[in-house]
């Protein structure tokens, strides 16, 4: 069965520092990968997606995220954090038999000061 | 921006009572889904539809109902509302095309059944 983890409840990080957030995921054949985001009293939102080619895949506000084969890994990041990137983080991988997105069980980002 | 809206954004009900939630979009999406998330939580799928008249059941069980009698329109009602159907509902909704389709999702409704 397709699934996604994501290790960490939450992750602190001061304004202007480097953010990763983590997911691993365990498929059958080629993922297809995503991260959505979202912020209080908002409806998800789409940052980036991961199908084929570069390993290295640049999102909306700046974040980015590196696909690992060998780590079964799909990391969130960004090289300078800010305060408004507060959110809810949520790493998927479209499960290739139905179609469906699976959703990791999401990471609060915390950015103070 | 995306075009996929829910109603209301807020609901308090008492137990037992007949709840519809819409969804409606406007960017002729063939396939739409139904999430439930509670706080901070992760989305568990309770419904989706690929078209017209198509209905799926998702992972999560869920004793709510779904229709999709045109392409824009994908409401969930739930007949007795109970205290354990408290959580947010979240709708979502895709085009049909390449593998690495995005959602996008409605602000979601909060319910909460007394």
């Amino acid at each position: 069965a397709q699934s996604v983890a994501q290790p960490e409840d939450q992750v602190n990080v001061a304004e202007g520092n480097p953010l990763t957030v983590k997911c691993t995921y365990s498929v059958s054949g080629n993922p297809y990968l995503f991260w959505y985001v979202q912020y209080p009293n908002r409806g998800l939102q789409f940052l980036l997606k991961y199908i084929t080619g570069d390993n290295l895949v640049k999102g909306s506000y700046g974040f980015e995220a590196e696909f690992n084969k060998s780590q079964t890994s799909f990391h969130l990041k960004k090289p300078s954090a800010l305060v408004s990137d507060s959110a809810l983080y949520f790493c998927a991988v479209r499960d290739i038999n139905t179609g469906k997105l699976i959703f990791g069980q999401g990471t609060t980002l915390q950015v103070k000061p | 921006e995306a075009d996929i809206y829910q109603t209301p954004r807020y609901l308090v009900i008492g137990t037992g009572k007949k709840i519809t939630l819409e969804c409606s979009q406007t960017m002729g999406h063939d396939k739409m889904y139904w999430y439930q998330q509670d706080p901070g939580m992760e989305l568990h799928l309770i419904h989706y539809s690929y078209g017209v008249n198509s209905t799926e059941k998702g992972d999560l069980s869920s004793e709510s109902t779904v229709s999709r009698i045109r392409t824009e329109h994908f409401p969930l009602t739930l007949e007795s509302a109970r205290p354990s159907h408290t959580s947010q509902y979240l709708c979502a909704s895709s085009d049909t095309g390449a593998a690495g389709e995005k959602l996008f999702f409605g602000s979601g409704t909060q319910l909460s059944v007394l």
